[in-house]
Protein backbone atom coordinates (compact mmCIF):
# COMPACT_ATOMS: atom_id res chain seq x y z
CA UNK A 1 0.00 0.00 0.00
CA UNK A 2 1.18 3.84 -0.26
CA UNK A 3 3.35 4.85 2.46
CA UNK A 4 3.22 8.15 3.86
CA UNK A 5 7.00 9.24 5.86
CA UNK A 6 6.32 11.64 8.90
CA UNK A 7 9.03 12.98 10.63
CA UNK A 8 9.84 13.38 13.22
CA UNK A 9 8.23 10.94 15.35
CA UNK A 10 8.44 13.44 18.37
CA UNK A 11 9.97 16.55 19.18
CA UNK A 12 10.81 18.59 22.67
CA UNK A 13 11.45 22.27 22.06
CA UNK A 14 11.15 25.35 23.82
CA UNK A 15 8.67 27.72 24.18
CA UNK A 16 9.51 30.60 21.28
CA UNK A 17 11.25 28.32 19.30
CA UNK A 18 9.39 26.91 15.84
CA UNK A 19 9.63 23.46 14.75
CA UNK A 20 9.32 21.97 11.29
CA UNK A 21 7.59 18.78 10.24
CA UNK A 22 8.04 16.83 7.44
CA UNK A 23 5.16 14.93 5.16
CA UNK A 24 6.21 13.05 2.48
CA UNK A 25 4.52 10.25 0.05
CA UNK A 26 7.45 7.65 -0.76
CA UNK A 27 5.34 6.07 -3.61
CA UNK A 28 2.80 8.14 -5.07
CA UNK A 29 2.17 11.75 -5.87
CA UNK A 30 -0.23 13.46 -3.72
CA UNK A 31 -2.14 16.20 -5.32
CA UNK A 32 -3.34 17.20 -1.60
CA UNK A 33 -1.91 16.66 1.42
CA UNK A 34 -3.82 17.87 4.55
CA UNK A 35 -2.65 18.15 8.71
CA UNK A 36 -4.31 17.19 11.30
CA UNK A 37 -3.87 17.75 15.08
CA UNK A 38 -5.34 15.75 18.07
CA UNK A 39 -4.84 16.41 21.58
CA UNK A 40 -5.23 13.49 23.86
CA UNK A 41 -8.08 11.00 24.00
CA UNK A 42 -10.00 12.88 21.05
CA UNK A 43 -10.71 13.23 17.36
CA UNK A 44 -8.56 14.27 14.59
CA UNK A 45 -9.15 17.80 14.22
CA UNK A 46 -8.45 18.93 10.11
CA UNK A 47 -6.24 22.34 10.35
CA UNK A 48 -5.26 22.26 6.89
CA UNK A 49 -5.37 21.81 3.11
CA UNK A 50 -2.53 21.96 1.17
CA UNK A 51 -2.55 21.61 -2.88
CA UNK A 52 0.89 21.70 -4.62
CA UNK A 53 1.69 24.98 -5.90
CA UNK A 54 -0.83 26.70 -4.03
CA UNK A 55 -1.73 28.34 -0.62
CA UNK A 56 -2.44 26.45 2.11
CA UNK A 57 -6.29 26.76 3.17
CA UNK A 58 -6.74 26.77 6.69
CA UNK A 59 -9.63 25.97 8.43
CA UNK A 60 -11.28 28.00 10.77
CA UNK A 61 -9.79 29.22 14.09
CA UNK A 62 -6.80 27.93 13.08
CA UNK A 63 -3.90 30.92 12.62
CA UNK A 64 -2.03 30.89 9.28
CA UNK A 65 0.68 33.09 10.08
CA UNK A 66 1.62 30.35 13.45
CA UNK A 67 0.90 27.25 11.63
CA UNK A 68 3.13 27.31 8.39
CA UNK A 69 2.43 25.06 5.34
CA UNK A 70 4.12 24.71 2.51
CA UNK A 71 3.41 22.29 -0.19
CA UNK A 72 6.35 22.44 -2.75
CA UNK A 73 6.29 19.57 -4.68
CA UNK A 74 3.71 16.51 -5.45
CA UNK A 75 5.48 14.20 -2.53
CA UNK A 76 6.30 16.73 0.27
CA UNK A 77 4.71 19.14 2.41
CA UNK A 78 5.34 20.65 5.61
CA UNK A 79 4.23 22.22 8.68
CA UNK A 80 6.32 24.85 10.22
CA UNK A 81 5.02 25.76 14.23
CA UNK A 82 6.22 29.45 14.62
CA UNK A 83 7.23 30.66 17.59
CA UNK A 84 5.75 27.32 19.56
CA UNK A 85 4.44 27.81 22.85
CA UNK A 86 3.17 24.95 25.14
CA UNK A 87 -0.74 25.47 24.53
CA UNK A 88 0.56 24.01 20.96
CA UNK A 89 1.84 20.55 22.57
CA UNK A 90 -0.11 18.29 20.42
CA UNK A 91 0.04 15.21 18.03
CA UNK A 92 0.18 15.95 14.65
CA UNK A 93 -0.56 13.92 11.86
CA UNK A 94 -0.51 14.68 7.93
CA UNK A 95 -2.72 12.85 4.87
CA UNK A 96 -1.59 12.53 1.53
CA UNK A 97 -4.42 12.21 -1.38
CA UNK A 98 -3.21 10.10 -4.28
CA UNK A 99 -3.20 11.68 -7.81
CA UNK A 100 -5.34 9.81 -10.42
CA UNK A 101 -8.41 7.87 -10.09
CA UNK A 102 -9.28 5.72 -7.66
CA UNK A 103 -8.29 7.85 -5.05
CA UNK A 104 -10.57 8.13 -2.43
CA UNK A 105 -8.40 6.62 0.43
CA UNK A 106 -6.40 9.08 2.32
CA UNK A 107 -3.08 7.59 3.99
CA UNK A 108 -1.73 8.86 6.65
CA UNK A 109 1.68 9.64 8.43
CA UNK A 110 2.81 7.93 11.35
CA UNK A 111 2.68 11.38 13.58
CA UNK A 112 4.39 13.91 15.27
CA UNK A 113 4.01 14.21 18.79
CA UNK A 114 4.85 18.19 19.75
CA UNK A 115 5.64 19.15 23.45
CA UNK A 116 7.06 22.75 23.76
CA UNK A 117 8.69 23.58 27.07
CA UNK B 1 -24.38 19.21 14.13
CA UNK B 2 -21.92 17.09 13.99
CA UNK B 3 -21.14 15.57 11.26
CA UNK B 4 -19.74 11.93 12.34
CA UNK B 5 -21.22 10.49 15.73
CA UNK B 6 -19.60 7.79 17.65
CA UNK B 7 -21.25 7.01 20.71
CA UNK B 8 -19.14 4.26 22.04
CA UNK B 9 -16.18 5.87 24.51
CA UNK B 10 -15.19 2.07 24.80
CA UNK B 11 -16.02 -1.46 23.76
CA UNK B 12 -14.66 -4.61 25.15
CA UNK B 13 -15.10 -7.97 23.08
CA UNK B 14 -13.73 -11.56 23.97
CA UNK B 15 -10.65 -12.81 21.47
CA UNK B 16 -12.10 -14.47 18.97
CA UNK B 17 -15.94 -12.90 19.11
CA UNK B 18 -17.25 -10.56 16.63
CA UNK B 19 -18.06 -6.74 18.11
CA UNK B 20 -19.67 -3.88 16.24
CA UNK B 21 -18.34 -0.30 16.13
CA UNK B 22 -21.52 2.25 16.03
CA UNK B 23 -21.05 4.98 13.24
CA UNK B 24 -23.78 8.08 12.22
CA UNK B 25 -23.78 10.43 10.16
CA UNK B 26 -24.91 13.69 8.63
CA UNK B 27 -24.68 15.19 5.73
CA UNK B 28 -26.63 16.92 3.23
CA UNK B 29 -24.25 15.93 -0.16
CA UNK B 30 -25.51 13.05 -2.23
CA UNK B 31 -22.39 11.70 -3.24
CA UNK B 32 -19.84 10.76 -0.23
CA UNK B 33 -17.56 8.33 1.09
CA UNK B 34 -17.23 6.60 4.59
CA UNK B 35 -14.11 5.21 6.49
CA UNK B 36 -12.96 3.59 8.94
CA UNK B 37 -8.77 3.97 10.44
CA UNK B 38 -7.82 2.28 13.25
CA UNK B 39 -5.31 4.04 15.91
CA UNK B 40 -2.64 2.09 17.55
CA UNK B 41 -0.96 3.10 20.59
CA UNK B 42 1.73 4.27 18.42
CA UNK B 43 -0.56 7.09 17.06
CA UNK B 44 -0.83 6.23 13.08
CA UNK B 45 -3.52 6.01 11.08
CA UNK B 46 -4.40 2.86 9.89
CA UNK B 47 -7.00 2.75 6.65
CA UNK B 48 -9.34 -0.20 7.11
CA UNK B 49 -12.07 0.03 4.75
CA UNK B 50 -14.15 2.43 2.87
CA UNK B 51 -17.91 2.59 1.63
CA UNK B 52 -19.12 4.74 -1.14
CA UNK B 53 -22.54 6.31 -0.83
CA UNK B 54 -23.79 4.67 -4.18
CA UNK B 55 -21.71 0.96 -3.55
CA UNK B 56 -24.96 -1.13 -3.51
CA UNK B 57 -23.17 -3.35 -1.51
CA UNK B 58 -21.65 -3.76 1.78
CA UNK B 59 -17.61 -3.04 1.69
CA UNK B 60 -15.79 -6.09 3.21
CA UNK B 61 -11.63 -6.75 3.70
CA UNK B 62 -11.15 -10.13 5.09
CA UNK B 63 -12.10 -9.48 9.06
CA UNK B 64 -13.37 -6.08 8.40
CA UNK B 65 -17.31 -5.52 7.06
CA UNK B 66 -18.94 -2.36 6.95
CA UNK B 67 -22.85 -2.44 7.66
CA UNK B 68 -23.69 0.38 5.66
CA UNK B 69 -27.65 1.70 5.79
CA UNK B 70 -28.17 4.98 3.65
CA UNK B 71 -31.74 5.46 5.13
CA UNK B 72 -30.09 5.67 9.36
CA UNK B 73 -27.17 6.96 8.12
CA UNK B 74 -25.24 4.73 9.62
CA UNK B 75 -21.76 2.94 8.69
CA UNK B 76 -21.15 0.19 11.80
CA UNK B 77 -17.53 -1.46 11.64
CA UNK B 78 -18.03 -4.94 12.23
CA UNK B 79 -14.96 -6.98 13.07
CA UNK B 80 -15.27 -10.59 12.83
CA UNK B 81 -12.98 -13.36 15.33
CA UNK B 82 -11.80 -10.42 17.14
CA UNK B 83 -7.85 -10.56 17.61
CA UNK B 84 -5.63 -9.18 20.84
CA UNK B 85 -3.90 -7.22 18.13
CA UNK B 86 -7.06 -5.38 17.57
CA UNK B 87 -6.61 -3.53 20.37
CA UNK B 88 -6.72 0.20 19.42
CA UNK B 89 -8.96 3.25 18.45
CA UNK B 90 -11.11 2.81 16.12
CA UNK B 91 -12.14 6.20 13.85
CA UNK B 92 -15.13 6.63 11.75
CA UNK B 93 -14.88 9.52 8.88
CA UNK B 94 -16.41 10.95 5.96
CA UNK B 95 -15.69 12.85 3.22
CA UNK B 96 -18.41 15.15 1.03
CA UNK B 97 -17.86 14.47 -2.36
CA UNK B 98 -19.20 18.08 -3.35
CA UNK B 99 -17.07 20.40 -1.41
CA UNK B 100 -14.45 19.01 -3.86
CA UNK B 101 -12.18 19.55 -0.96
CA UNK B 102 -11.66 15.24 0.27
CA UNK B 103 -11.09 16.26 3.71
CA UNK B 104 -12.05 13.98 6.35
CA UNK B 105 -14.28 14.61 8.85
CA UNK B 106 -13.62 12.54 12.01
CA UNK B 107 -15.38 10.70 15.11
CA UNK B 108 -14.61 11.08 18.42
CA UNK B 109 -13.70 7.00 17.91
CA UNK B 110 -13.76 4.18 20.18
CA UNK B 111 -11.72 2.96 22.01
CA UNK B 112 -11.41 -0.93 21.50
CA UNK B 113 -9.99 -3.63 24.10
CA UNK B 114 -9.78 -7.32 23.54
CA UNK B 115 -10.08 -9.70 26.05
CA UNK B 116 -7.85 -13.01 25.98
Amino acid sequence: GAVVSQHPSWVICKSGTSVKIECRSLDFQATTMFWYRQFPKQSLMLMATSNEGSKATYEQGVEKDKFLINHASLTLSTLTVTSAHPEDSSFYICSARPRGPYNEKLFFGSGTQLSVL
Amino acid sequence: AQKITQTQPGMFVQEKEAVTLDCTYDTSDPSYGLFWYKQPSSGEMIFLIYQGSYDQQNATEGRYSLNFQKARKSANLVISASQLGDSAMYFCAMREDQTGANNLFFGTGTRLTVIP
